[in-house]
């Protein structure tokens, strides 16, 4: 089946650094995005990503579906205490909605003091 | 206004048992789901419900059963509860326009098998 690679697994920074995480799947997607959950929470959307080459922001947050539709990253600048948590890539291959949504392993985000 | 509400947040009960689980949107969406996330965060897919009809079933044993009596509302039941049933369930809905693949998720149901 499909599968998503996350990586990396974790990370642990000082507050204000740039952040990078990504996804790499073997099978193309014609949809990406990321999510985010917060201890004691469910996900939540970040950015969806719907073209090839596509780069997105959302305030400090930027994400872009890879050329190639089998990757995407997340980039966080400047990361505050709010941003710690665990991130998580999805991909779609249907363009019928969140049907069979693939999720990737996740990012967890720890930010030291 | 919570969009999507599940109940309870935490059960916790002994194996053999049969337990249910609630879910519902008020965000007018059509479809509906339920994800399992295990100890080490992965989230899996079990359940997908369109409209009142069973879209996805995943490879889940027959003791699971969701339900929705109506497009709102997406419940699910466990009977014979097992010690690896123990997890975080999350139920999620979407509206699924071409192109549109966002989910809203519940808050989760963190269950616990003695």
């Amino acid at each position: 089946g499909q599968q998503l690679n996350q990586s990396p697994q974790s990370m642990f920074i000082q507050e204000g650094e740039d952040v990078s995480m990504n996804c790499t799947s073997s099978s193309i997607f014609n949809t990406w995005l990321w999510y985010k959950q917060d201890p004691g929470e469910g996900p939540v959307l970040l950015i969806a990503l719907y073209k090839a080459g596509e780069l997105t922001s959302n305030g400090r947050l930027t994400a872009q579906f890879g050329i190639t539709r089998k990757d995407s990253f997340l980039n966080i600048s400047a990361s505050i205490p709010s941003d710690v948590g665990i991130y998580f890539c999805a991909g779609q291959l249907s363009p019928q909605g969140a049907q069979k949504l693939v999720f990737g392993q996740g990012t967890r985000l720890t930010i030291n003091p | 206004d919570t969009a999507v509400s599940q109940t309870p947040k935490y059960l916790v009960t002994q194996m053999g048992n049969d337990k249910s689980i609630k879910c519902e949107q008020n965000l007018g969406h059509d479809t509906m789901y339920w994800y399992k996330q295990d100890s080490k965060k992965f989230l899996k897919i079990m359940f997908s419900y369109n409209n009142k009809e069973l879209i996805i079933n995943e490879t889940v044993p027959n003791r699971f059963s969701p339900k929705s009596p109506d497009k709102a509302h997406l419940n699910l039941h466990i009977n014979s509860l097992e010690l690896g049933d123990s997890a975080v369930y999350f139920c999620a809905s979407s509206q699924d326009s071409p192109g549109l693949g966002e989910l809203f998720f519940g808050e989760g149901s963190r269950l616990t098998v003695l």
